[in-house]
């Protein structure tokens, strides 16, 4: 039973144009939610994170969007940049109950010069 | 130190042999985590240690797997009389307090298993 869904395995989008990338969860307990980056042969790196009292969070050109009644998030890079090209992995985490990261599949993303 | 690291970062071994996994996290950080990463999907969580307390171990996939933090710092993951299906990469992540929800978790580079 997943309960961390990225139904996109891979995106392949233009340089300079906006990469969206989805994330799906279906454990209501969810509150706190993260995106990872993650280049061959290392280990997840921390992007950028959203609690479930906000529907927003801008870093720079990444912003999360958070939709609670859909338990739906998405992550915008605008604009898109050949560096940004690797996996990226969505994660939520509760307040409550068991404190780990509970991970999706992972979306890799291939920025085309 | 700067940044979480683990060793050996490649392990091979034959099926039956025991291995020990070892995490070194972030010097400041209270809250360490284990997880383990099959190909093409995402880590799952294994088990984790607040300082050297163990509150939670319900991911241990079986009894021959073992962590500690004797400690509060450095941990080792064991993984006794291993089997094929043990093949993967075990990720550690550490993050600064109790490990409460809405917490940030950084992660090591792995320590890739295979178990032949």
């Amino acid at each position: 039973d997943q309960q961390v869904k990225q139904n996109s395995p891979s995106l392949s989008v233009q340089e300079g144009r906006i990469s969206i990338l989805n994330c799906d969860y279906t454990n209501s307990m969810f509150d706190y939610f993260l995106w990872y980056k993650k280049y061959p042969a290392e280990g997840p790196t921390f992007l950028i994170s959203i609690s479930s009292i906000k529907d927003k969070n801008e870093d720079g050109r990444f912003t999360v969007f958070l939709n609670k009644s859909a338990k739906h998030l998405s992550l915008h890079i605008v604009p898109s940049q050949p560096g940004d090209s690797a996996v990226y992995f969505c994660a939520a985490s509760a307040k409550t109950g068991r404190r780990a990261l509970t991970f999706g599949s992972g979306t890799r993303l291939q920025v085309q010069p | 130190g700067a940044g979480v690291s683990q060793s050996p970062r490649y392990k091979v071994t034959k099926r039956g042999q025991d291995v020990t996994l070892r995490c070194d996290p972030i010097s400041s950080h209270a809250t360490l985590y284990w997880y383990q990463q099959a190909l093409g999907q995402g880590p799952e969580f294994l088990t984790y240690f607040n300082y050297e307390a163990q509150p939670d171990k319900s991911g241990l996939p079986s009894d021959r797997f073992s962590a500690e933090r004797p400690e509060g710092s450095i941990s080792t993951l064991t993984i006794q009389r291993t089997e094929q299906r043990d093949s993967a990469m075990y990720r550690c992540a550490s993050s600064l307090s109790g490990g409460g929800g809405g917490e940030t978790q950084y992660f090591g580079p792995g320590t890739r298993l295979l178990v032949l």
